[in-house]
């Protein structure tokens, strides 16, 4: 299995900073690389696919870069709706696997 | 719109079985993959399996291998979980998801719906 590794697990951050969580694949997978949102007892919310393709709907605050095994999901200018779990996921291969998450957490 | 409406929640005992539903709206139930994610309390998220509605061809995650059974009901365009011999690591938030973008042409790819989740605890 493909393991997804995510820093940090928790980030401290204030509204309008810029913020950057990585993720690493224990193996390359390609630009097959999707990042979610999550808030508590919610379905995470797809943002990024192919490493850097926004999902329709979502703010361009947001973007994605990488390739191989080491991404980053960057948010610029941070919002208060934006406080919340990011998580990576890999579809090179089966399983799928997701990385442990990021809590983004108000300085 | 794409929806996915899952089953409540449910209790169960240990070595007992649970039988969660997803049924889906707003698209052709045949045409994407369905997902099966579980969440454990205040852990990431997990992948167990997927099911082709169109000939209910099934992928499971070697870790639940032999306890879970994905099927689906084209007439309702629902898709069934089935997780057996639950334990209490069981307990958890399980989803169901879709993924309707035309680059996934096969259950490789990244859920971009998901239903709301459902509750299962597993207790003596």
């Amino acid at each position: 299995d493909i393991q997804m590794t995510q820093s940090p697990s928790t980030l401290s951050a204030s509204v309008g900073d810029r913020v950057t969580i990585t993720c690493r694949a224990s193996q390359s997978v390609s630009s097959w690389l999707a990042w979610y949102q999550q808030k508590p007892g919610k379905a995470p919310k797809l943002l990024i696919y192919d490493a850097n393709s926004l999902e329709g709907g979502v703010p361009s605050r947001f973007s994605g870069s990488g390739s191989g095994t080491d991404f980053s999901l960057t948010i610029s200018g941070l919002q208060p709706d934006d406080f919340a779990t990011y998580y990576c996921q890999q579809y090179r291969i089966y399983p799928l696997t997701f990385g442990g998450g990021t809590k983004v957490e108000i300085k | 719109q794409v929806q996915l409406v899952q089953s409540g929640a449910e209790v169960k005992k240990p070595g007992a079985s649970v039988k969660v539903s997803c049924k889906t709206s707003g698209y052709t139930f045949t045409n994407y993959y369905l997902h099966w994610v579980r969440q454990t309390s205040g852990q990431g998220l997990e992948w167990m399996g997927t099911i082709d509605p169109r000939g209910g061809v099934t992928k499971y995650a070697q870790e639940f291998q032999g306890r879970v059974t994905m099927t689906r009901d084209t007439s309702t365009s629902t898709v069934y979980m089935e997780l057996s011999s639950l334990r209490s690591e069981d307990t958890a938030l399980y989803f169901c998801a879709t993924q309707t973008s035309p680059y996934c042409t096969d259950g490789v790819c990244f859920p971009d719906y998901w239903g709301q989740g459902t509750l299962v605890t597993v207790s003596s």
